[in-house]
Formats: C-alpha cells, structure tokens, sequence
C-alpha cells in the first residue's frame, strides 16, 4: 500500500528558531499534498494544499510567510515553521495524494513544541 | 499499538440502501475517533465526532468500545453521498492516525 512518511515525528525547539518538517511518499508519486494542523481535542484544519513544482495554496487564516511550504518533488514537500512561538505547538499531519485514485494517504504526523 | 482500520476500499451501494462503513480502532486509552469526507475535488471535511452524538446528512456512528468499532451508517444512501471517506482515531494530546479510508459510491 502507499505510505507516506514525516521526519521528525517530534521535535522541541526554542522561541525565535525555524523548523523544518518533510513529508515524502515512499512508493508512489504524489502530485498533491496538504499540510493539516491538529488543536488538541479538536479537529484537524487544513492549513495548504500543494502542487508540485508550484506555489502552495494557503487557507484563509494561514500566514504564508510563517508557513513555508515547499514541493520540490513528486515524493517530497516539506513545511517550515519560520521564526516559531509557542502557540505554534501542534500537531502537523501531512497527506499525498494521486490524481488517479484520488486518494489521501496521511502521514504518521509531528508533534512540535516550542518553548 | 494505535491502529485504524477500514477494511474495504471501495463499497458500492444502489441509491436507497442502508451503508456502513466499517472502522475499527486498537487504542488502550480512551479514544477520540472521527469519520473525515472528501467529495470529489473538494477538500478534506469532518463529517462526524463521536463525542457530539449528532447526525449530520443522515450519517451516525456510534462508539462501541466492547468491540472497538466505530462504524459510519445510513439507512438510506443518496447519490451525492459519493466519496471518500476516512476513519481517524485522536490518541493523547498529540496523535492523530487515519485509516486508509474507503470510497462509497452510490449507484443510480
């Protein structure tokens, strides 16, 4: 089956530094993928989608200079939390998806914390 | 381990008949699980969590922790109920697992 795998699955960092979190498709080439954040006990939103080769489509809401998105590659995209404060603490999940199946297939995701 | 599974990838149904898509969890602490839909070309969407107990577009699903299963269903599919749909379990503060998901499609 597809997997989809993120690195690191958690890291702590200080106030005022930037992260950086990968998602890749191991066995399938993903022409989209969508970054999610997850509030404890709530829902996940869904931050931006991306294309590869093109600019990130951020959701209403989501400051796009905080959230650098980057899809480099059919495999790969990574997120980069710039400049990170501790409301910034969360769990971020990404998901690659095929145009032929259309079908989302989710990382295990990363649980930042900013201290 | 946290696991979530839904065992079929495509479930098919003429317009009319009951559907239950099936889910089923492995969580030793107490469980938050959500069913997510994704209607053709639009995004991710929550469609129900288990702790509202509400019904949203003819859809419920209960908890049922003696077999850890939390099973989607409606007693009459409608066309525009085609889509993808995915079982997540929330596990702790910050965990979230999805299932595979399954794709219903509603047939005339």
């Amino acid at each position: 089956g597809a997997v989809v795998s993120q690195h690191p699955s958690r890291v702590i960092c200080k106030s005022g530094t930037s992260v950086k979190i990968e998602c890749r498709s191991l066995d399938f080439q993903a022409t989209t993928m969508f970054w999610y954040r997850q509030f404890p006990k709530k829902s996940l939103m869904l931050m931006a989608t991306s294309n590869e080769g093109s600019k990130a489509t951020y959701e209403q809401g989501v400051e796009k200079d905080k959230f650098l998105i980057n899809h480099a590659s059919l495999t790969l995209s990574t997120l980069t939390v710039t400049s990170a404060h501790p409301e910034d603490s969360s769990f971020y999940i990404c998901s690659a998806e095929t145009r032929e199946t259309e079908t989302q297939y989710f990382g295990p995701g990363t649980r930042l914390l900013v201290l | 381990a946290q696991r979530v599974t839904q065992p079929e990838k495509l479930l098919s149904v003429f317009k009319g008949a009951p559907v239950e898509l099936k889910c089923n969890y492995s969580y030793s602490g107490s469980p938050e699980l959500f069913w997510y839909v994704q209607y053709s070309r639009q995004r991710l969407q929550l469609l129900l969590r288990h702790i509202s107990r509400e019904s949203i577009k003819g859809f419920t699903a209960d908890l049922n922790k003696g077999e850890t299963s939390f099973h989607l269903k409606k007693p009459f599919a409608q066309e525009e109920d085609s889509a993808m749909y995915y079982c997540a379990l929330g596990c702790g503060t910050y965990k979230y697992i999805f299932g595979t998901g399954t794709r219903l499609k509603v047939l005339a």
